[in-house]
């Protein structure tokens, strides 16, 4: 089985561009997540999903950051305008069922992003 | 407020040495879970185990095992006759409803 799909796996872009990161989960997953690692902040949950909808995005940082579900299979990260300081790596997962904390979550191979 | 610690920034040792690294959470809730997940130098992250608050036994998984102590509120993972490929960063975490909340991480280097 496919595991978590994330594209682009490396983006480079200048400051002031939108950067769209894409993250397929393992099918029959009802939960999706966004995180973000840095060296200074570690790992940070962003916005998670469940059954496609938006469960909590109390750590979508600042407005500029967006995150949508339109299926069950697909979610996007959007940032507009991106700034240098969003450079990070940018993970998806995706965990079986929804509201439960028994599920691991499993992750993508991530998405590298560069903001000169 | 739900936090991990894992006081341990970077473990160097040498190969076929026992490792264990130290992880510490706080919750106030009564029924949790704890994970560990590996972080190899390729990026991805990948689950190890995961332990309900209920079930205080020892586990083992070949040269990987886990002390959970809920008198302590630690969860620790030894790695036995560690190698080289054991070489990562390895996260506790904390999980509570939905969500996830990860320690910093403790990065575990292997020399031959």
């Amino acid at each position: 089985d496919a595991g978590v799909i994330q594209s682009p796996r490396h983006e480079v872009t200048e400051m002031g561009q939108e950067v769209t990161l894409r993250c397929k989960p393992i099918s029959g997953h009802n939960s999706l997540f966004w995180y973000r690692q840095t060296m200074m902040r570690g790992l940070e949950l962003l916005i998670y999903f469940n059954n496609n909808v938006p469960i909590d995005d109390s750590g979508m940082p600042e407005d500029r950051f967006s995150a949508k579900m339109p299926n069950a299979s697909f979610s996007t990260l959007k940032i507009q305008p991106s700034e240098p300081r969003d450079s990070a790596v940018y993970f998806c997962a995706s965990s079986l069922l929804a509201f439960s904390s028994y599920n691991e979550q499993f992750f993508g191979p991530g998405t590298r992003l560069t903001v000169l | 407020a739900q936090k991990v610690t894992q006081a341990q920034t970077e473990i160097s040792v040498v190969e076929k040495e026992d490792v264990t690294l130290d992880c510490v959470y706080e919750t106030r809730d009564t029924t949790y879970y704890l994970f560990w997940y590996k972080q190899p130098p390729s990026g991805e992250l990948v689950f190890l185990i995961r332990r309900n608050s209920f079930d205080e036994q020892n586990e083992i998984s070949g040269r990987y095992s886990w002390n959970f102590q809920k008198s302590t509120s630690s969860f620790n993972f030894t790695i036995t006759a560690s190698q080289v490929v054991d070489s990562a960063v390895y996260f506790c975490a904390l999980s509570n409803g939905n969500k996830l909340v990860f320690g910093a991480g403790t990065i575990l280097r292997v020399k031959s």
